[in-house]
């Protein structure tokens, strides 16, 4: 079955650590993104990559870091610089057409990171 | 003004009712429009997609653009409790290169039985 898989479903961090969130995509899509999603807050970008061993910035980066060495793997890695990472983070793909529009995302399933 | 508002809810209403989500935008350049649809602590899935204006029809669900008003709407005719999840706006616009969706919060469904 293609699709995006997120592991793992919940994960819980100590106060200094870095944790890091898998995101596995086999629908071969060249794009890849990150959200957070707050109780009413609505999707928040953490950051994007439209190839590999590129990527760039969202809203709020800040806190946060990623790689792109696979086209299949975009990671998340939340650091100790992250005061208040208790969120429901959401990996999502997309085709990039030729305009660079990136309509038509597809997520996955969600990892729920909390603070110990 | 923000770029997309969306009213968060919550919205009840029984079984078998019509249902009418909404969102507003200021970007006239936006010409992709998308409603996803989220279970709760779920991955939003892709519901409707539409290009420019008009309507589009899928089973139940009926999706609007208006882009004189810079309005959008989903419609849920004869509404079943699995329909009860957070739905969300999404749109873009071309040429953006680099740059992802713009979502609005999302608005919380109960479709009680």
């Amino acid at each position: 079955d293609g699709g995006i898989t997120q592991s793992p479903k919940y994960l819980f961090r100590k106060e200094g650590q870095n944790v890091t969130l898998s995101c596995e995509q086999n629908l071969n899509h060249d794009a890849m993104y990150w959200y957070r999603q707050d109780p009413g807050q609505g999707l928040r970008l953490i950051y994007y990559s439209q190839i590999v061993n590129d990527f760039q910035k969202g809203d709020i980066a800040e806190g946060y870091s990623v790689s792109r060495e696979k086209k299949e793997s975009f990671p998340l890695t939340v650091t100790s610089a992250q005061k208040n990472p208790t969120a429901f983070y959401l990996c999502a793909s997309s085709i990039v057409r030729g305009g660079g529009t990136n309509e038509k995302l597809f997520f996955g399933s969600g990892t729920q990171l909390s603070v110990l | 003004q923000k770029e997309v508002e969306q009213d968060p809810g919550p919205l009840s209403v029984p079984e078998g009712a019509i249902v009418s989500l909404n969102c507003t935008y200021s970007n006239s350049a936006f010409q992709y429009f998308m409603w996803y649809r989220q279970y709760s602590r779920k991955g939003p899935e892709l519901l409707m997609y539409t290009y420019s204006s008009g309507n589009k029809e899928d089973g139940r669900f009926t999706a609007q653009v208006d882009k004189s008003s810079k309005y959008i709407s989903l419609f849920i005719r004869d509404s079943q409790p699995s329909d009860s999840a957070t739905y969300l706006c999404a749109m873009s616009s071309p040429n953006q290169a680099g740059t992802a969706l713009i979502f609005g919060k999302g608005t919380t469904l109960s479709v009680s039985s």
